[in-house]
């Protein structure tokens, strides 16, 4: 295992639904990152937490709402979700926000109806 | 916008064949290159890495190369066994960046 735990590993919502990811990193990383993967596509990278502090926010829509409550934890919550936003969500952790390596949790596959 | 094309999207080979997979970046300030292996239900895992201050890095099975001046790199994987079936994803970034920029994937599949 990475060190990288995601849950839960599989989301089924509705579009008026609102539901929360949640990532827990073990490494004693001080970086996490949100990514979107979708088929045939580059990973997108949602947003980046550095030392608790959000750092990137690509742009991305405000149904999708972040938070770190420390160092080990992340979160997404997510709120009147789009079909297209079908996707694997995933998390990762790096040891700062330039640091090389970055290691994965297994994903959310998350489907919206 | 920063871009990395991956080829090819797919690709089959037998088992104990070699296999190359190609990428090309745009930022000419990229000086770091790693090459994740994605497989089944799984985040990706790096599994090999390298800087602009070399040109080639090998672990076992696996080599990087790097063209720096035609703004290539390429993952070299020889004598392929069934367990190096997975979608592979090359990236770049510069070391000041928290940012890598990822290739589409390429589906590995070995045939045995």
């Amino acid at each position: 295992e990475t060190g990288v735990t995601q849950t839960p590993r599989h989301l089924v919502m509705g579009m008026t639904n609102k539901k929360s990811l949640k990532c827990e990193q073990h490494l004693g990383h001080n970086a996490m990152y949100w990514y979107k993967q979708s088929a045939k596509k580059p990973l997108e990278l949602m947003f980046v937490y550095s030392l608790e502090e959000r750092v990137e926010n690509n742009s991305v829509p405000s149904r999708f709402s972040p938070e770190c409550p420390n160092s080990s934890h992340l979160f997404l919550h997510l709120h009147t979700l789009q079909p297209e936003d079908s996707a694997l969500y995933l998390c990762a952790s790096s040891q700062e926000k330039t640091g090389s390596e970055q290691f994965f949790g297994p994903g959310t596959r998350l489907t919206v109806l | 916008g920063e871009n990395v094309e991956q080829h090819p999207s797919t690709l089959s080979v037998q088992e104990g064949d070699s296999a190359v997979i190609k990428c090309t970046y745009s930022d000419s300030a990229s000086n770091y290159f790693p090459w994740y292996k994605q497989e089944l239900g799984k985040g990706p895992q790096l599994i090999i890495d390298i800087r602009s201050n070399v040109g080639e890095k090998k672990d076992q099975r696996i080599a990087v190369t790097l063209n720096k001046t035609a703004k290539h790199f390429s993952l070299h994987i020889t004598e392929t066994q069934p367990e190096d079936s997975a979608v592979y994803f090359c990236a770049a970034k510069r070391d000041s960046n928290y940012q890598l920029i990822w290739g589409a994937g390429t589906k590995l599949i070995i045939k045995p």
